[in-house]
């Protein structure tokens, strides 16, 4: 059964940084792209970040510069690295994951539950 | 970039009705569109892709259909637990997400 697991979320002060993790398990984790997708409260969803099986990573502007998306295969864990945080970054924060192995992908079959990241001081 | 604008905003039906989404692109998408449904406090769930293909697990009487710029997601017969907000979705330069469509009880 695929499952993802989000941690890291909670509260930082604007200009601050976090770190949110995705546990992968049920699949083959390094075969497959994976992307972060945000939701601000009440609002709809914001896509963030997409990584490949490869490695190459691609960013939405609003977030360009500021979050860098890694992998680490060994440990089945997506990341999210946050910095320069804005008070408009606050969201629930899901990963999510291709639905085929390898090359690009248009959609995503398995998301994880979210986790809430607020920026206020 | 493309924007998908998904209409209605809103949507209110009884259980047992039809309901059909729209999600419109602004330039053509091919049939690379997907739709997802969430319901509050949950994750979104994979409901369409390919703009017509059923996910695993997703009942019949959710179909989607379209090419090019105009999709609809269609419920044949609302059930109780259809009552969310639907998403359509789009992967070009960047990931795209219409607005939603809340579909509420009437």
């Amino acid at each position: 059964e695929v499952q993802l697991l989000e941690s890291g979320g909670g509260l930082v002060q604007p200009g601050g940084s976090r770190r949110l993790s995705c546990a992968a398990s049920g699949f083959t984790f390094s075969y497959y792209a994976m992307t972060w997708v945000r939701q601000a409260p009440g609002r709809g969803l914001d896509w963030v970040s997409i990584i490949t099986s490869g490695g190459s990573t691609f960013y939405a502007d609003s977030v360009e510069g500021r979050f860098t998306i890694s992998r680490d295969n060994s440990k089945n864990t997506l990341y999210l690295q946050m910095n320069s945080l804005r008070a408009e970054d606050t969201a629930v924060y899901y990963c999510a994951k291709a639905p085929r192995a390898g090359g690009a992908t248009n959609y995503f079959d398995y998301w994880g539950q979210g986790i809430l990241v607020t920026v206020s001081s | 970039e493309i924007v998908l604008t998904q209409s209605p905003a809103t949507l209110s039906l009884s259980p047992g009705e039809r309901a059909a989404l729209s999600c419109r692109a602004s330039q053509s998408v091919s049939s690379y569109l997907a739709w997802y449904q969430q319901k509050p406090g949950q994750a979104p769930r994979l409901l369409i892709y390919d703009a017509s293909n059923r996910a695993t697990g997703v009942p019949a009487r959710f179909s989607g259909s379209g090419s090019g710029t105009d999709f609809t997601l269609t419920i044949s017969s609302l059930e109780p637990e259809d009552f969310a907000v639907y998403y359509c979705q789009h992967r070009s330069t960047s990931i795209t997400f219409g607005q939603g469509t809340r579909l509420e009880i009437k």
